[in-house]
């Protein structure tokens, strides 16, 4: 079972567009993680934010975080064609004492140069 | 430092065959993942290591599918006999402690004819 479901499935933009994937989830959590993977590959973890946060950057990255929506949302900003990859939100959620990470279906994004 | 390593990279076999997944984690990563993934899905957990002991394995079909991680470090997930609905990648990760982010290794194909 998937607790995260992403919008959108997928999204095609223009190089140096601004791309925004939204992820919302169940339960409550101890934190929520993004990773992005590639064509073939495996998940690379790229950003995790407590469930005490709101928001968090790293790079042209930014990530918000909604605990009383159960929502958060994934900002890359500036797009470069090797942004194109599946990006997933994970949550970790607090009934588990931790560690049980749970991953939604992923929004594919193409960037197109 | 070496990343998760996994193998094989690909695996043709014919159902009702065994088949055998290997992953070497990050050295010192105490907690070891497997997931499994479909096309176009996110990772689904099937087990969860912390060193030797398996603390989650509730999605793991034991009719089939076996798991061990022997001396907490190298671990190997089995199949026997494979069905024709395992065809996917399946993905082992690994992470310093419970609560941190997971490395991936790139994963084994597996296709069931």
């Amino acid at each position: 079972s998937q607790q995260g479901e992403e919008d959108p499935q997928a999204l095609s933009i223009q190089e140096g567009e601004n791309a925004t994937m939204n992820c919302s989830y169940k339960t409550s959590i101890n934190n929520l993680q993004w990773y992005r993977q590639n064509s073939g590959r495996g998940l690379v973890h790229l950003i995790l934010i407590r469930s005490n946060e709101r928001e968090k950057h790293s790079g042209r990255l930014r990530v918000t975080l909604d605990t009383s929506k159960k929502s958060s949302s994934l900002l890359i900003t500036a797009s470069r064609a090797a942004d194109t990859a599946s990006y997933f939100c994970a949550t970790d959620a607090a009934e588990n004492q931790g560690g049980k990470l749970i991953f939604g279906q992923g929004t594919e994004l193409s960037v197109k140069p | 430092e070496a990343g998760v390593v996994q193998s094989p990279r690909y695996k043709i076999i014919e159902k009702k065959q065994p088949v055998a997944f290997w992953c070497n984690p990050i050295s010192g990563h105490n907690t070891l993942y497997w997931y499994l993934q479909n096309l176009g899905q996110g990772p689904e957990l099937l087990i969860r290591y912390e060193n030797e002991e398996a603390v989650d394995d509730s999605q793991l079909p034991k009719d089939r599918f076996s798991a061990e991680r022997l001396k907490g470090v190298d671990s190997t997930l089995k199949i026997q006999p494979a069905e024709l609905g395992d065809s996917a990648v399946y993905l082992c990760a690994s992470s310093l402690y419970r609560n941190s982010p997971l490395h991936f290794g790139n994963g084994t194909r597996l296709t069931v004819t």
